[in-house]
């Protein structure tokens, strides 16, 4: 089992370029979560989805931020006309059940780290 | 409002020492918590979880629900023990996390 994989590991992107951060759930797990670690703070929450479905988006800034999680395929991170303070680590993590209640918790990826230049 | 707070950025101790990391939490229910840790340049992993009451790598965690915290805890630090350490809560969906505490086990 490959875990949760997540990629690209590290992103470089000019100021107002977009930026998509992919994730791969673990085998077997249908939920997916984002969060945000921006320098010198814990993970933030960002989004919850299902396939196909944003579950719960409350941690998600209103503009330039979407995500999804297509019947077929990884997760996408979508940051359209990035700004310097996007700058940050993005975990994923994904689980077998509703709030990660099944014997493993949250399994988390090695996240991709993302510089605007 | 849900929060953890992990007041210590930063632990140094030396190797044998006991160690204590310090996490409160607020929270409106039965709370459901968590240890993560993060070693250097490699994924969160799931330390241990207060319901399933276990001992991992010899680190424990006791709910203490009058103090509202559920420190981690070693009696006798290791060099490998060196991470960064998080308490997150389970709200509803999403985990709650804190700022994390770097642990340093000197030799």
């Amino acid at each position: 089992n490959a875990g949760v994989m997540q990629n690209p590991r590290h992103l470089v992107r000019r100021r107002g370029q977009e930026a998509r951060l992919r994730c791969s759930p673990m085998k077997g797990h249908s939920h997916v979560y984002w969060y945000r670690q921006l320098p010198e703070e814990g993970l933030k929450f960002m989004v919850y989805l299902q396939k196909e479905n944003i579950i719960d988006e409350s941690g998600m800034p209103k503009e330039r931020f979407s995500a999804e999680f297509p019947k077929e395929g990884p997760s996408i991170l979508r940051i359209q006309q990035v700004v310097r303070g996007d700058s940050a680590a993005y975990f994923c993590a994904s689980s077998p059940a509703l709030g990660g209640t099944g014997n493993y918790g949250y399994t988390f990826g090695s996240g991709t780290r993302l510089t605007v230049v | 409002a849900q929060r953890v707070t992990q007041p210590e950025k930063l632990l140094s101790v030396f190797k044998g020492a006991p160690v204590e990391l310090k996490c409160n939490y607020s929270y409106s229910g039965s709370p459901e918590l968590f240890w993560y840790v993060q070693y250097s340049r490699q994924r969160l992993q799931l330390l241990l979880r207060h319901i399933s009451r276990e001992s991992i790598k010899g680190f424990t965690a006791d709910l203490n629900k009058g103090e509202t915290s559920f420190h981690l805890k070693k009696p006798f630090a290791q060099e490998e023990d060196s991470a960064m350490y998080y308490c997150a809560l389970l709200n509803t969906d999403k985990l709650i996390f804190g700022t994390g505490t770097r642990l340093q086990v000197f030799p």
